[in-house]
């Protein structure tokens, strides 16, 4: 069955620098993939969505690259704020199957 | 603005009493999905309805059920809850499932958190 790994030590940074997610995963390359943000107790907001055919995908401070040779996409915040400290969720899709498999998250702090 | 809906965000409930968590969505979208989340853990799918058609997940236990009386509402049933069954319930919708037709975000409601006494 497909495995997502992501990084389940939290990752501490300090404020104005970038951070950086890593979702790997095993098996089949997927159609596409999502970045989900979810703070604690809230259910998961959705951020940025990149297809298997596509390197990368930038929003505002937020880049995400796909990799399907390394199987791998990273999620990039630059500039990083306090207030972007959460729990940072990949979720694959593939065709097959017909639904979005979630990763266990990474959490994220990012101190002033 | 239109959004996912909840209730109750907090639900105790006695080991082996029947619960029922709640979900609307002002969205209109064609697929609700139910998620069970435990701490630190992915979000696990249970089932998901496309408009009517109700498609279940092969690993989910037949202790959950899930009832879609018209596109707004969603809920999930818990026949006999036990001590494992404690946990974030996650409802979340879609403009559709994705694959070829298209690739839709999911939008999530703030949970119903699940205590089991």
């Amino acid at each position: 069955s497909q495995k997502i790994e992501q990084n389940s030590e939290a990752l501490n940074i300090q404020e104005g620098k970038t951070a950086t997610l890593t979702c790997n995963y095993t098996n089949y390359s997927p159609a596409y993939l999502q970045w989900y943000r979810q703070d604690p107790g809230r259910g998961p907001v959705f951020l940025l969505l990149i297809r298997e055919n596509e390197k990368e995908k930038r929003k505002e401070r937020l880049k995400v690259t796909f990799d399907t040779t390394l199987k791998q996409s990273l999620f990039h915040i630059t500039a990083s704020q306090p207030a972007d400290s959460a729990t940072y969720l990949c979720a694959l899709y593939y065709n097959q199957g017909g639904k979005l498999i979630f990763g266990q998250g990474t959490e994220l702090s990012v101190k002033p | 603005d239109a959004m996912v809906i909840q209730n109750p965000r907090y639900q105790v409930t006695q080991f082996g009493k029947p619960v029922t968590l709640s979900c609307s969505q002002t969205l209109n979208h064609n697929v609700m999905y139910w998620y069970q989340q435990k701490s630190s853990q992915a979000p696990k799918l249970l089932f998901h309805y496309y408009d009517k058609d109700f498609n279940n997940e092969a690993d989910t236990p037949d202790n959950f059920q899930s009832r879609r009386p018209n596109t707004s509402f969603c809920f999930l049933d818990i026949r006999s809850p036990g001590l494992g069954d404690a946990a974030m319930y996650l409802c979340a919708t879609s403009r559709d499932r994705g694959g070829t037709v298209g690739s839709y975000e999911q939008y999530f409601g703030p949970g119903t958190r699940l205590t089991v006494t």
